[in-house]
């Protein structure tokens, strides 16, 4: 098993500019997740699903958008990068909806200028 | 909605040394899980313990649900056991979100 993996690792975006982060999983996992972790912030949830087509809101999801076409991927839409999405991005998933051991992908450094 | 607070938020020990994270918690929980970030970055799940006592190596967690903590235990420190640790929970009922605390920043020194 891969795991959960995450791409790119590295992007640098100009404002306004508009790009999808990729997470896919091959655990047959019901949940997936989008989380971003920020200084001193801890790690906030932007966007969640609990299967293929249905997701839902976290803490954070304004200026994100994600779609969940399929049990393995979970992309997530920045729409217009602005420098406050500036962060590091981890994508998640678990196999039970409430209960069970989350895993991350290594996560996307996203520098926003 | 649910408080997770942990303690204490950074902790210096020596190579060799043993010590204890705690997690407190607000309400009850369905699942309680303790992760690891690396220096570089990498969040590793080590316990999902939403009750109950585990032991893997030199880790160990326990978690009293009704008194609403954890405790993770690192005996014998090593250099590779910096970085932070992080609990997170899902308060009891129809809850899918893991909630994280700050995290215990642990720098162990040779």
């Amino acid at each position: 098993n891969a795991g959960v993996t995450q791409t790119p690792k590295f992007q640098v975006l100009k404002t306004g500019q508009s790009m999808t982060l990729q997470c896919a999983q091959d655990m047959n996992h019901e949940y997936m997740s989008w989380y971003r972790q920020d200084p001193g912030m801890g790690l906030r949830l932007i966007h969640y699903s609990v299967g293929a087509g249905i997701t839902d809101q976290g803490e954070v999801p304004n200026g994100y958008n994600v779609s969940r076409s399929t049990t393995e991927d979970f992309p997530l839409r920045l729409l217009s990068a602005a420098p406050s999405q500036t962060s590091v991005y981890f994508c998640a998933s678990r196999a039970g909806v409430i209960t069970d051991t989350q895993y991350f992908g290594p996560g996307t450094r996203l520098t926003v200028l | 909605g649910i408080q997770v607070e942990q303690s204490p938020p950074d902790l210096i020990l020596q190579e060799g040394a043993n010590s204890t994270l705690r997690c407190n918690f607000s309400d009850s929980v369905n699942n309680l899980q303790w992760f690891h970030q690396n220096p570089w970055g990498q969040l590793i799940n080590l316990f999902y313990i939403p009750s109950g006592t585990k032991q893997n190596g030199r880790l160990s967690a326990t978690t009293v649900a009704t008194e609403r903590y954890s405790l993770l235990y690192i005996s014998s420190s090593q250099t590779t056991d910096s970085g932070v640790y992080f609990c997170a929970v899902v308060r009891a009922g129809n809850n899918r979100k893991l909630i994280w605390g700050l995290g215990t920043s642990l720098a162990v020194n040779p």
